[in-house]
């Protein structure tokens, strides 16, 4: 079955980086698409990038462009989001996501990333 | 960019049909997906596509659109359908995606 992990939040400071990985399982991972969305406490869910199968291209939101770099590794499954320059909104539960083409289908659990001093 | 709308909350009786709505100018290009999600829960993917149910999912969901708004309908909604419903599709420039704020559902 398909297994999205995210790994790498934690609490930084503004202005700080931070790394998140994800490490997928039960399907062709050089097939797909992968995505990342994330949820600020008790907000809605917000896209914030997604990178092609070959990582032939990128995208990203207007509110991550410039300090958020996705990049992935289809020898080893896994998807990472580099995240510079961070500040308080960028606060949020990170979900690691399946696809960006058509639809997102599969999300993993998430990982909690907290900016502040 | 574009944005996606969607009612804060809907309440329905067991058992009853309740119709949760998304408007926004890029649906009139492109598909909405819905997604289901319960506290503490990552989203779960319910209607894709014109109507699409993932393997797994309950033939009580099912997808709709016109024009510039893009509905999902629960028919005979269970108490296990409590949750929030987020709308999504591409933006009207096609290359990001968006996504509405979020119906709260609540089943009395």
């Amino acid at each position: 079955q398909v297994q999205l992990v995210e790994s790498g939040g934690g609490l930084v400071k503004p202005g700080g980086s931070l790394r998140l990985s994800c490490a997928a399982s039960g399907f062709t991972f050089s097939d797909y698409y992968m995505s990342w969305i994330r949820q600020a406490p008790g907000k809605g869910l917000e896209w914030v990038s997604y990178i092609g199968s070959s990582s032939s291209f990128t995208y990203y939101a207007d509110s991550v462009k410039g300090r958020f770099t996705i990049s992935r590794d289809n020898a080893k499954n896994s998807l990472y989001l580099q995240m510079n320059s961070l500040r308080a909104e960028d606060t949020a539960v990170y979900y690691c996501a399946r696809g960006g083409d058509t639809s997102i289908d599969y999300w993993g659990q998430g990982t909690l990333v907290t900016v502040s001093s | 960019s574009s944005e996606l709308t969607q009612d804060p909350a809907v309440s329905v009786a067991l058992g009853q049909t309740v119709r949760i709505t998304c408007q926004g100018d890029s649906l009139r290009s492109y598909s909405a997906n819905w997604y289901q999600q319960k506290p503490g829960q990552a989203p779960v993917l319910v209607i894709y596509g014109k109507n699409k149910r993932p393997s797994g999912i309950p033939d009580r969901f099912s997808g709709s659109s016109s024009g510039n708004t893009a509905s999902l309908t629960i028919t005979g909604a269970q108490a296990e359908d409590e949750a929030d419903y987020s709308c999504n599709s591409r933006d009207t420039s096609g290359n990001h995606w968006v996504f509405g704020g979020g119906t709260k559902l609540t089943v009395l």
